[in-house]
């Protein structure tokens, strides 16, 4: 079974339309990310969490908002989709607590085209 | 800021060894991380390098220099299977990790 899920894996919609992609986690872990990724960017941080009162945005966080619902889900949402917020999105999680290092565990993926 | 630099794309033949440098600029550092990522697929973990030096592990070495802020991956007796970017990201203490845009390798016959 996976650790981090991502639900949809890909998602096809319209300009203006609200979009929720969402994540899961049975790891344990508290900390949780949401990335993009765009062809010769790299992974850019929309959001992250370091617990369920814990939210602070990343580099790319305009257009973005998000939801830590338990400390297994976190949902990112796009209020009003746009073209160019088409991309691969990633959910990440890491628990520097207990593993000496900030490594992240990367769900799927899902993939959204705006339209 | 924070700036990471790595090349776009290597191609390297079956069987060979192929060196992808990874250099960076940043506010803080605790260490470095090498992931690979196959095409439509997560990024899943190589490496993590603190102390200067060498990090073998099978086939892929990590290597880092943090005076020249230089990381370099070698993966040996390379594979068809080794085609997928591979990403540099370092860890700045800034509560997430710092990518950088990734290596496409392409491993011919």
């Amino acid at each position: 079974d996976a650790d981090v899920t991502q639900t949809p894996r890909n998602r096809i919609t319209k300009t203006g339309k609200r979009i929720m992609l969402e994540c899961s986690q049975t790891k344990g872990h508290d900390r949780m990310y949401w990335y993009r990724q765009d062809p010769g960017l790299g992974l850019r941080l929309i959001y992250y969490s370091f617990d369920v009162k814990d939210i602070n945005k990343g580099e790319i966080s305009d257009g973005y908002s998000v939801s830590r619902q338990a400390q297994a889900k976190f949902s990112l949402s796009l209020e009003s989709a746009i073209p160019n917020q088409t991309a691969l999105y990633f959910c990440a999680t890491s628990d520097f607590v207990d593993s000496k290092s900030n490594e992240q565990f990367f769900g799927p993926g899902t993939r959204l085209t705006v339209l | 800021g924070q700036n990471i630099d790595q090349p776009t794309e290597m191609t390297a033949t079956e069987g060979a060894i192929v060196q992808i440098n990874c250099t960076y600029q940043t506010s803080g550092f605790n260490g470095l991380f090498w992931y690979q990522q196959h095409a439509g697929e997560a990024p899943t973990f190589l490496s993590y390098n603190v102390l200067d030096g060498l990090e073998e592990k099978g086939r892929f070495s990590s290597f880092l220099s943090r005076s020249k802020g230089y990381s370099y991956l070698l993966l040996k007796e390379l594979q068809m299977k080794d085609s997928a970017s591979y990403l540099c990201a370092c860890d700045t203490g800034r509560r997430a990790l710092t990518f950088g845009s990734g290596t496409r390798l392409q491993v011919q016959p």
